[in-house]
């Protein structure tokens, strides 16, 4: 069964600080993986998108990597803001189903503190 | 706002009644998208529609759901004789749809929040 876990559930770190959130997939195989940053009461917003065939994607303070031996994924944050406190969900697609067909993860929950 | 668009925002229904739902993509986006999330969950994929044809329904569409997109634009997701199950926030997405594209990102709309009570 194609399955998208996260982890930690969820995470408490103080503000300036960095952290790291995992993502474990078994979908295979699979068009792409993307992170997304979701705001209470809003819909995702898309941070990263990478292909099977790519292992690193930046967009500012966020950094996705991905190693599709061991199919892990994983979102680190830099010097983390009061407005990075949301849920991080890792959404993987699998191939053949033309891309769309997106199994999504339970997201970390993430809490920055002053 | 050239953003997906939903509404309501938020529905209170009693159980057994009919609700429906609008959702208005970007507007060169061929591609939408219908998800149901509930607390603390990730959004679940329910359907999808290339342009007005619909391709893909999960098994989790039972036969009290129906989502339309009669010209290829809007489109509306109709729960019939709601249950208390049917609780959740129901989430919309457009994309372009780039032909081949292993990157077609999907952007979201806010959501609607379903109350069945």
């Amino acid at each position: 069964k194609n399955q998208v876990e996260q982890s930690p559930q969820s995470l408490i770190i103080l503000e300036g600080k960095n952290c790291t959130l995992q993502c474990n997939y078994t979908v295979s195989p699979f068009s792409n993986l993307r992170w997304y940053k979701q705001d209470t009461g809003r819909g995702p917003v898309s941070l990263t998108i990478m292909t099977f065939s790519e292992n690193t994607k930046s967009n500012g303070r966020y950094t996705a990597t991905l190693d599709a031996d061991t199919k892990q994924s994983s979102l680190h944050i830099t010097a983390s803001q009061l407005s990075d406190s949301a849920s991080y969900i890792c959404v993987v697609s699998p191939r053949n189903t033309g891309g769309f067909k997106t199994i999504f993860g339970a997201g970390t929950r993430l809490f920055v503190k002053a | 706002d050239t953003g997906v668009s939903q509404n309501p925002r938020h529905k209170i229904t009693k159980r057994g009644q009919n609700v429906t739902f609008r959702c208005d993509p970007i507007s060169e986006h061929n591609r939408l998208y219908w998800y149901r999330q509930t607390l603390g969950q990730g959004p679940e994929f329910l359907t999808y529609f290339q342009n007005e044809a619909q391709l893909e329904k999960s098994r989790l569409l039972s036969d009290r759901f129906s989502a339309e997109r009669p010209k290829g634009s809007f489109s509306t997701l109709e729960i019939q004789r709601t249950e208390q199950g049917d609780s959740a926030m129901y989430l919309c997405a457009s994309s372009q749809g780039l032909a081949g594209a292993h990157t077609d990102t999907q952007y979201f709309g806010p959501g609607t929040r379903l109350t069945v009570l």
